[in-house]
């Protein structure tokens, strides 16, 4: 059984620019959540989508957004990209996001801004 | 405010031993547990969850313990070994929000032969 995949797996872009991030969920899954991981903050809950609809939503500015497609697919995009924005995004899939289902988790996107 | 904490950044241990890793929570609200494991340039790895209404959940070397009144649970390792050197994390969740987890700092276990 495929696992959850990430692409790109490394990025670099520039102050200002925008990138978009793609996520596949194990088969079968439906909930799809992203975080992000910086050495000084660990990992932080950006937010999870199911059935197309954005359900959770983490403490991080409007640049940050994403959506799901039809087949469970997930897109992260961050628009007018900062320095600090420099981390390894993670992409987690479960069966419905219910409780009591461990999410999975893809190898992440290395992100890096000049 | 951090919500889910691991305390020790670094734990070592000799082969064969005992590695206990520690977790702390505030958020009374949190009733699954989770524990990953991460090695370097993969993502995390899930290992063990646990929750609320047990109080002890087994998976072979693997025991997580939680403790509600104390609002700190614990990941057992027995015996230990050295393919389980990697960074531990903690993470907590509320039935009512699924799909947000809040996750510790993470502690980095060596296990020495």
């Amino acid at each position: 059984k495929a696992g959850v995949t990430q692409t790109p797996r490394y990025l670099i872009k520039t102050r200002g620019q925008q990138v978009t991030l793609s996520c596949s969920p194990i088969s079968g899954h439906r909930s799809v959540s992203w975080y992000q991981q910086t050495p000084g903050q660990g990992l932080q809950f950006l937010f999870e989508y199911f059935s197309e609809t954005q359900r959770n939503k983490g403490n991080f500015p409007g640049r940050f957004s994403g959506r799901q497609f039809s087949n469970s697919r997930s897109e992260m995009n961050v628009s007018t990209l900062e320095l600090g924005d420099s981390a390894l995004y993670l992409c987690a899939s479960s069966l419905a996001g219910g409780s009591h289902q461990p999410q999975h988790f893809g190898d992440g996107t290395r992100l890096s801004i000049l | 405010d951090q919500q889910v904490k691991q305390n020790s950044p670094s734990l070592s241990v000799q082969e064969g031993r005992i590695s206990i890793l520690n977790c702390d929570y505030t958020n009374s609200m949190f009733d699954y547990f989770l524990w990953y494991k991460k090695y370097p340039a993969e993502g995390p790895t899930f290992l063990i969850s646990i929750s609320s209404i047990k109080d002890k959940n087994e998976d072979g070397r693997f025991t997580v313990f939680l403790n509600k009144s104390a609002k700190h649970l614990s990941l057992h390792i027995v015996p230990s070994q050295p393919g389980d050197s990697a960074v531990y994390f903690c993470a907590a969740g509320t039935s009512g929000n699924t799909g947000k987890l809040i996750f510790g700092q993470g502690t980095t276990l060596q296990v020495k032969p």
